[in-house]
């Protein structure tokens, strides 16, 4: 079974550029969740959606930062303009059942630094 | 809101040593608790859970009990190897429609020969 999949690995902006993270969850995993994960910290979910729809965003910078999962597949988090401190990692994660009290599968994660 | 305090890093210790990483966590309801464990160049993966208080979760040696009157989720692992060197977060979400993970900031396990 295939994993998460992230793309780019890595990506290297300057402050007030505009940058896009893609994500492909597990085939099949209705749940997928962005997260991320600064420096010495522990990952900070941003934002979870349920098929195409989103469920929780209310840690997400809404004045920058947007994601959306069209046909409840794929999905992109894109932030606009990127801040010094936006340099993290950026996690995706998917599950299988609505509740995330089943595993939650992290995929690689793409390492943005700005700038 | 909800949140994870765990101990600590680095924590270094000799193989076949005996660990213990404290965690405490702050919830409404009835969370669900988890390990998850980063090695070197990997990516996060899931090393064992507790969905109810008084259950253990157990995997690759490790153990962890649900404690309500305690709220805490304390990993041990009786005699520690140098594979068993990584990071390791513990976590909790607490259910229902939005269940994200609230993670702890993590605690860098170094195991010496």
């Amino acid at each position: 079974e295939a994993g998460v999949a992230q793309s780019p690995r890595y990506k290297i902006i300057e402050k007030r550029q505009s940058v896009a993270f893609w994500c492909n969850p597990i085939s099949g995993h209705a749940t997928l969740y962005w997260y991320q994960q600064i420096l010495g910290q522990g990952p900070k979910l941003l934002i979870q959606f349920q098929n195409n729809g989103v469920v929780d965003d209310s840690q997400l910078p809404k004045d920058r930062f947007s994601a959306e999962r069209l046909k409840g597949v794929d999905s992109t988090l894109k932030i606009q303009p990127a801040k010094l401190e936006d340099s993290a990692v950026y996690l995706c994660a998917s599950s299988h059942w609505t509740s995330g009290r089943n595993e939650q599968f992290f995929g690689p994660g793409t390492r943005l630094t700005v700038l | 809101g909800d949140s994870v305090t765990q101990m600590e890093g680095p924590v270094t210790l000799s193989e076949e040593a005996c660990l213990t990483i404290n965690c405490t966590y702050t919830a409404t309801g009835y969370p669900s608790l988890f390990w998850y464990v980063q090695y070197p160049g990997e990516g996060l993966q899931l090393l064992l859970k507790a969905t109810k208080a008084d259950d253990k979760g157990s995997n690759k040696g490790f153990e962890a009990t649900y404690r309500k009157e305690t709220t805490s989720f304390h990993l041990e692992k009786g005699s520690v190897q140098v594979s068993d060197s990584a990071v390791y977060f513990c976590a909790l979400t607490s259910g229902g429609g939005a269940d994200g993970l609230t993670f702890g900031k993590g605690t860098h396990l170094i195991i010496q020969p």
